[in-house]
């Protein structure tokens, strides 16, 4: 069975500090992660995806992740947080078909 | 290329009455999916249709269905809505169906409010 964990339901950063949101999953077969974020009142935007190839994976507005399998992690990060960032952040993983799992999601504040 | 449209935006029912929610996917995606997301459990998958077919199906009761048209566009029905169907309805669409690789695309979504 597959699941994801996201640790941290909110997560507050000052503006051009560190991002950092965790995520770790647990899956019987490889699997396909997801970062995807969702501003008020709208649908998900897919942030990066890792499928195969290069663990380190860059994203949209700035933001990245690294597939780490030995830690079943796929934390993402950004090193300089914008007023713009604040947002839920939602991690999916993916085996079979187009059924993802999500996470429970991450809050993020970015203070002034 | 327009995206993933859903409607209608927001909608109040009360208890007891039933609800069709609709998605169009984006032009040339054929498979789409619904989810629940409410505050306590998060987004939850409800179904996927692909070439007007069910291929996967949620932990959700039978009073949750769906459907899909030869044109890709679907609709989900909820009968006897309860106030724990208050949620906003996801709909995501993608373009290579079965491919855990491809990305889905995120409509919207339909608040629903029961009373």
């Amino acid at each position: 069975a597959q699941s994801v964990t996201q640790l941290g339901s909110h997560v507050s950063v000052s503006e051009g500090a560190l991002v950092l949101l965790r995520c770790n999953y647990s899956s019987s077969v490889p699997p396909y992660l997801f970062w995807y974020v969702q501003y008020p009142n709208q649908g998900l935007q897919l942030l990066l995806k890792y499928t195969t190839g290069a663990t380190l994976v860059k994203g949209i507005n700035g933001f990245e992740a690294e597939f780490k399998k030995s830690e079943t992690s796929f934390h993402l990060t950004k090193p300089s947080a914008h007023m713009s960032d604040a947002a839920e952040y939602f991690c999916a993983v993916s085996v079979t078909g187009n059924q993802f799992y999500f996470g429970t999601g991450t809050s993020l504040t970015v203070i002034p | 290329k327009a995206g993933v449209t859903q409607t209608p935006r927001y909608l109040i029912k009360t208890r007891g009455q039933q609800v069709t929610l609709s998605c169009s996917p984006i032009s040339g995606h054929r498979s789409v999916s619904w989810y629940q997301q409410t505050p306590g459990q998060g987004l939850q998958f409800l179904f996927e249709y692909f070439s007007e077919t069910q291929r996967n199906k949620g932990n959700f009761p039978g009073r949750f269905s769906g459907r899909q048209f030869s044109n890709s566009r679907s609709e989900m029905n909820v009968s006897t809505l309860e106030l724990g169907d208050s949620a906003l309805y996801l709909c995501a669409s993608s373009l290579i169906p079965g491919s855990s690789t491809d990305t889905q695309y995120f409509g919207p979504g339909t608040r629903l409010t029961v009373l």
